[in-house]
């Protein structure tokens, strides 16, 4: 089975701190995402990436940035921290770039900006 | 712009009986149309595709329909448990590289 890590499952930041949320997959997926999820909005694309040192931006990028510097690893990174950016955050992976993108997730990052 | 509708935020139903949930999509040809199942703080776990050739898909317990005419698939639960209880997600997919994007989740209660 392929499995998604996320570093941290409950983070608790202070508005201004940098935030970084690791991902690992360990099946060589191509594909690699990062997802926020809010009461009521759903699961929202903040970036995603094809290949290693490629990166797209989803539907809501502004105040996040990424890094994929390896196959394995898409790491999210919250330059400063803002009360608006508590949120669950997911990651997630797929195979291949053609067909069907059917996504293995992580078990999710609870962040707390205070 | 592509829009994705699930019918209702939340069903209740009796244990035993089916459940169906409904996704409805615009502005959209996809090529497959995927469920996926959430339990509360964690992430979504993939359950069923299909492919835009297919008119049902059958996997134990679980059915999906895909209608694109209507632009729409139904999911069913049949003889349902309290174990699925859960917020299911549908997603429309074209192929290729082509990012998911998800409805909002219907949240499945089955009470015993």
């Amino acid at each position: 089975d392929v499995k998604v890590t996320q570093s941290s499952r409950y983070l608790v930041k202070r508005t201004g701190e940098k935030v970084f949320l690791e991902c690992v997959q360990d099946m060589d997926h191509e594909n690699m995402f990062w997802y926020r999820q809010d009461p009521g909005l759903g699961l929202r694309l903040i970036y995603f990436s094809y290949d290693v040192k490629m990166k797209e931006k989803g539907d809501i990028p502004e105040g996040y940035s990424v890094s994929r510097e390896k196959k394995e690893r898409f790491s999210l990174i919250l330059e400063s921290a803002s009360t608006n950016q508590t949120s669950m955050y997911l990651c997630a992976s797929s195979l291949s770039p053609t067909g069907a993108n059917v996504l293995t997730f992580g078990a999710g990052s609870r962040l707390t900006v205070l | 712009s592509q829009k994705i509708e699930q019918n209702s935020e939340a069903l209740n139903i009796q244990e035993g009986k089916t459940a169906t949930l409904t996704c409805n999509y615009t502005n959209y040809s996809p090529a497959y149309l995927q469920w996926y199942r959430q339990d509360p703080g964690r992430g979504p776990v993939f359950l069923l595709l299909i492919r835009e050739n297919e008119k049902e898909k059958r996997k134990e317990r679980l059915k999906v329909t895909f209608d694109t005419t209507l632009k729409q698939s139904l999911f069913h639960i049949t003889a349902s448990q309290p174990a699925d209880s859960a917020t299911y997600l549908c997603a429309p997919s074209g192929s290729g590289n082509t990012p998911l994007v998800f409805g909002k989740g219907t949240r499945l209660s089955v009470i015993a």
